[in-house]
């Protein structure tokens, strides 16, 4: 079954200690992103990545990293995590991040609830 | 700076009727319009996707509009569900090169009550 999946689904943490939230893709599609979603502010960009080795800062970057070694997977990592960081994330992929003869989706994971207190 | 501005932010329609949800946006260059369906506590998924040259597009009760022209979608959703109660939400895409393309309304929040 095609599908984004990540993990954990919930986090609880503490200020400053380190987390990662990992995003795995089995459809061998290019384009990754981190998205955060906060009541009020919809659903902003954090990072993405349009291939292998290759990222960028979305919208929100600050305080949060993203690596992409191999193709399927994207995580992201607080180094410090703090409380405005409590938010639930999401991480899509698509087959790339445009093409000029087809549109093409993007699918989402089922999200993280991360509490930082 | 682009902007996606959806309305009304919330609604709330009895079961079997029709409804129509807006969205206005500033994006430029455009390149498509997304309207995603996202149930509480889940990812988006994909209704629709429409280009610049089309002005709708069906999936199944529910059928999309756009007017490059005025910058305006609609989502109609006819003979709605119960399970029709979710947030929609509308992303333009810019059409430039960069990978943050992606311009995310803030959605319209719909119960469908029976």
């Amino acid at each position: 079954e095609a599908q984004v999946t990540q993990n954990p689904r919930y986090l609880i943490t503490v200020t400053g200690k380190k987390l990662t939230v990992t995003c795995s893709q089995n459809m061998n599609h290019e384009y990754m992103s981190w998205y955060r979603q906060d009541p009020g502010l919809g659903l902003r960009q954090i990072y993405y990545s349009m291939n292998v080795e290759v990222t960028d800062k979305g919208d929100v970057p600050e305080g949060y990293k993203v690596s992409r070694k191999e193709k399927r997977n994207f995580p992201l990592i607080l180094e410090s995590p703090s409380p405005n960081q409590t938010s639930l994330y999401f991480c899509a992929s698509s087959f790339s991040f445009r093409t000029a003869e087809w549109v093409d989706t993007q699918y989402f994971g089922p999200g993280t609830r991360l509490t930082v207190l | 700076k682009n902007q996606v501005e959806q309305s009304p932010q919330s609604l709330i329609i009895l079961e079997g009727k029709n409804c129509t949800l807006q969205c206005n946006y500033t994006v430029s260059p455009f390149s498509n319009l997304r309207w995603y369906k996202q149930d509480t506590g889940r990812g988006p998924v994909s209704l629709t996707i429409m280009t610049f040259s089309e002005n709708t597009k069906s999936n199944g009760r529910y059928t999309a509009t756009l007017d490059a022209d005025t910058k305006q979608s609609s989502l109609h959703i006819t003979a709605s569900q119960l399970s029709d109660s979710a947030s929609y939400i509308c992303v333009v895409s810019a059409g430039n090169n960069a990978g943050n393309m992606l311009t995310f309304g803030g959605g319209t929040r719909l119960m469908v009550k029976p």
